[in-house]
């Protein structure tokens, strides 16, 4: 089965940095476009990240200049470095595998906790 | 950034009704636009994408219609394992975006 397990979430506070992590099994995540995804508390989906497979990246307005979406090819995972984390970063967010195009995305991990407070 | 509009955000339904969810884009994003099913505590499951493509394994009731800026989810007949959250999201330009949601729950 097709997975990925996302980890590194927890408790932090305002201004500090976290970490997520998301392994992929049975695929490669160097060779497929990746995202991440978050969604706050009883709100809907926001789009965080992306990096293609040739190691181009893009990113939401909301946290460009704060995170960085990067991938460990020996490791087979993608990864979310947040910094400068605010209240409203406040989220459980998603590793995605982004087909590109119109294609969407067809595998997506259970989702990690991040909690932003003093 | 391109602005997507689910209507209605909620929606009361029976078993075996006929459903129909609209996304609307604010500007035309052809054919990229992709549909999700969201459960309680659980990550999105991809549905339709290119519009109006089945993903494989998604059952058949599942269809989706529709080009340029105005798209159509539609159950033919509402299942219980269909009652959650739809998200509609443009795969054209970046940022991607996702619409709101539309919740389907139990009449």
């Amino acid at each position: 089965e097709v997975q990925l397990v996302e980890s590194g979430g927890g408790l932090i506070q305002p201004g500090g940095s976290l970490t997520l992590s998301c392994a992929a099994s049975t695929f490669s995540v160097s060779s497929n476009f990746m995202s991440w995804v978050r969604q706050a508390p009883g709100k809907g989906l926001e789009w965080v990240s992306i990096i293609y497979s040739a190691g181009d990246t893009y990113y939401a307005d909301s946290v460009k200049g704060r995170f960085i979406i990067s991938r460990d090819n020996s490791k087979n995972t993608l990864y979310l470095q947040m910094n400068s984390l605010r209240a409203d970063d406040t989220a459980v967010y998603y590793c995605a595998r982004e087909r590109g195009g119109i294609y969407g995305m067809d595998v997506w991990g259970q989702g990690t906790t991040v909690t932003v407070s003093s | 950034d391109i602005q997507l509009t689910q209507s209605p955000s909620f929606l009361s339904a029976s078993v075996g009704d006929r459903v129909s969810i609209t996304c609307r884009a604010s500007q035309g994003i052809s054919s990229f636009l992709v549909w999700y099913q969201q459960k309680p505590g659980k990550a999105p499951k991809l549905l339709i994408f290119g519009a109006s493509t089945l993903q494989s394994g998604v059952p058949s009731r599942f269809s989706g219609s529709g080009s340029g800026a105005e798209f159509t989810l539609t159950i033919s007949s509402l299942q219980p394992e269909d009652f959650a959250t739809y998200y509609c999201q443009q795969a054209n330009i970046y940022p991607l975006t996702f619409g709101g949601g539309t919740k389907v729950e139990i009449k």
